[in-house]
């Protein structure tokens, strides 16, 4: 693994059910994020962690749980999707540091019907 | 609340010079980044400007001014490969990335 890797590429999902979008990063970053991204909103926060152990609340947390059992694993979990949840989503790491870049996985496309 | 601006799309042909501008209305901001992404893929990061002023990376050059709330991207020596979605992104004193709606450039031959 190099960077970010994120499962699975697309989903088309029932409303109701759930779904666990997954997330793993080998940079050993200790702060970690997903945005989702929709047409002429640009990418919004979902939740965040700071570290191993400690998850955040993003722009738009609803609907949405996170959880963070170790530094490189950070799954985004939809408990019962909605239509409105159709979007990409993205994962990202970063370290602390001056230039405090992100970087981003390759995104799941998910369409919930 | 904490919103970035910039414009939707600009145009501009290879070789030529474009400036994409992001002005910010927010508190307790700090730094103002910059990303680039390629027809819905990763988004990349491009630059970041903690402190005022002019920061410049080979062909692409990054500018704040924190009084104005203002900043802008500046793309020279446009080529094709250019053409891409960028987008502003402003830190807030929890260091979380508040975006801008995007920008699509079209580099034209």
């Amino acid at each position: 693994i190099a960077g970010i890797t994120q499962a699975p590429t697309s989903q088309i999902l029932a409303a109701g059910r759930r779904m666990t979008l997954r997330c793993t990063q080998d940079m050993r970053h200790n702060a970690m994020y997903w945005y989702r991204q929709d047409l002429g909103l640009g990418l919004r926060l979902i939740h965040y962690s700071n570290t191993a152990g400690t998850t955040g609340k993003g722009e738009v947390p609803d609907g949405y749980s996170v959880s963070r059992a170790n530094t490189d694993d950070f799954p985004l979990t939809l408990a019962s999707a909605v239509p409105s949840q159709t979007s990409v989503y993205f994962c990202a790491s970063s370290e602390a540091g001056e230039n405090n870049e992100q970087f981003f996985g390759p995104g799941t496309r998910l369409t919930v019907l | 609340g904490q919103s970035l601006e910039q414009p939707s799309e600009v145009t501009a042909v290879e070789g030529a010079i474009v400036q994409i501008n992001c002005t910010y209305q927010t508190s307790g901001f700090y730094g103002l980044s910059w990303y680039q992404q390629h027809d819905g893929g990763a988004p990349t990061f491009l630059s970041y400007n903690a402190l005022d002023g002019l920061e410049e990376t080979g062909r692409f050059s990054s500018f704040l001014s924190r009084s104005d709330s203002y900043g802008y991207l500046l793309l020279q020596e446009l080529q094709m490969k250019d053409s891409a979605s960028y987008f502003c992104a402003g830190y807030n004193q929890g260091g979380k990335l508040i975006f801008g709606q995007g920008t699509e450039l079209s580099v034209k031959p």
